[in-house]
C-alpha cells in the first residue's frame, strides 16, 4: 500500500525557517516526481513545488520562489520542504503528494498524504 | 484568483446529477490532460479522474470527465449523501513557465 506520511509542522515567526518532510513507502521512491500542495485555512489548494524522480528538477509557484526548496533523498524514501522568510500568508495545511510520472510537469497526483500544519504567527 | 475558473458550488437531491465545469486556456486545459480530486470534510483531496476522463480502481462510474478545447467537465450521477466534499481540477500550465494550476474549487451539496 502507498503511504505517505508528513513530519509534524509548527508554529513560526515571521521572517523564520521550517522544514517539513514526507516519509514514503510502498512504492518505488526513486522512480517518481513528488510534490507539495499547501491549502490555507478555509481556503482552496494550491500547487507549491514538483520535483523529479531521477534528475531532480524542480519547479516552483512564484509566490514561494527563492524561499523554498523542494529536495528529495531517495536513498531514505524522503521527501523535503524546506521553508525560508515565511509569511504570515505560508500559513496553511501542506501535503506531499506523489505523482504519476517519473518526470515533474508530466502527471497527476495520484497519492497524497494526510497533510501537516504549518502556522506562521508572531 | 485561480487560474482554472469553477463554479464555487453545485447542489441536487440525493439520487439526481451534477455537472462541474473548469474553465482554462490553451496554455493549460487545451494542450494538457486534466484531473479531478475530491476532499471530503476533514481530509486530504482524493485523485477522481485523470487524463480528462479516466478514473482510478476504486472510483465508481457516477464519476465521469470529459474535456472539451480549453474547457473540462465532471459529472457525478446518482448523487449520494456521502459525495458531499469539495472538487478542484487541474493540470500543468505550460505557457511562459511550467506550474501546476488548480480551480478554485466546488463545494458540492446534495441537499
Amino acid at each position: 500500500e502507498v503511504q505517505l506520511v508528513e513530519s509534524a509542522g509548527g508554529l513560526v515567526q515571521p521572517g523564520g525557517s521550517l522544514r517539513v518532510s514526507c516519509a514514503a513507502s510502498g512504492f518505488s521512491f526513486n522512480i517518481y516526481a513528488m510534490n507539495w500542495v499547501r491549502q490555507a485555512p478555509g481556503k482552496g489548494l494550491e500547487w507549491v513545488s514538483s520535483i523529479s524522480g531521477s534528475d531532480k528538477r524542480t519547479y516552483y509557484a512564484d509566490s514561494v520562489k527563492g524561499r523554498f526548496t523542494i529536495s528529495r533523498d531517495n536513498s531514505r524514501n524522503t521527501l523535503y520542504l524546506h521553508m525560508t522568510r515565511l509569511r504570515v500568508e505560508d500559513t496553511a495545511i501542506y501535503y506531499c503528494a506523489k505523482d504519476s510520472e517519473t518526470e515533474a510537469a508530466a502527471g497527476w497526483f495520484d497519492t497524497w498524504g494526510q497533510g501537516t500544519l504549518v502556522t506562521v504567527s508572531s | 484568483q485561480s487560474v482554472l475558473t469553477q463554479p464555487a458550488s453545485v447542489s441536487a437531491a440525493p439520487g439526481h446529477k451534477v455537472t462541474i465545469s473548469c474553465s482554462g486556456s490553451s496554455s493549460n486545459i487545451e494542450n494538457n490532460y486534466v484531473s479531478w480530486y475530491q476532499q471530503l470534510p476533514g481530509t486530504a483531496p482524493k485523485l477522481l479522474i485523470y487524463d480528462d476522463h479516466k478514473r482510478p480502481s476504486g472510483i465508481p462510474d457516477r464519476f465521469s470527465g470529459s474535456k472539451s478545447g480549453t474547457s473540462a467537465t465532471l459529472v457525478i450521477t446518482a448523487l449520494q449523501t456521502g459525495d458531499e466534499a469539495d472538487y478542484y481540477c487541474g493540470t500543468w500550465d505550460t505557457g511562459l513557465s511550467i506550474h501546476w494550476v488548480f480551480g478554485g474549487g466546488t463545494k458540492l451539496t446534495v441537499l
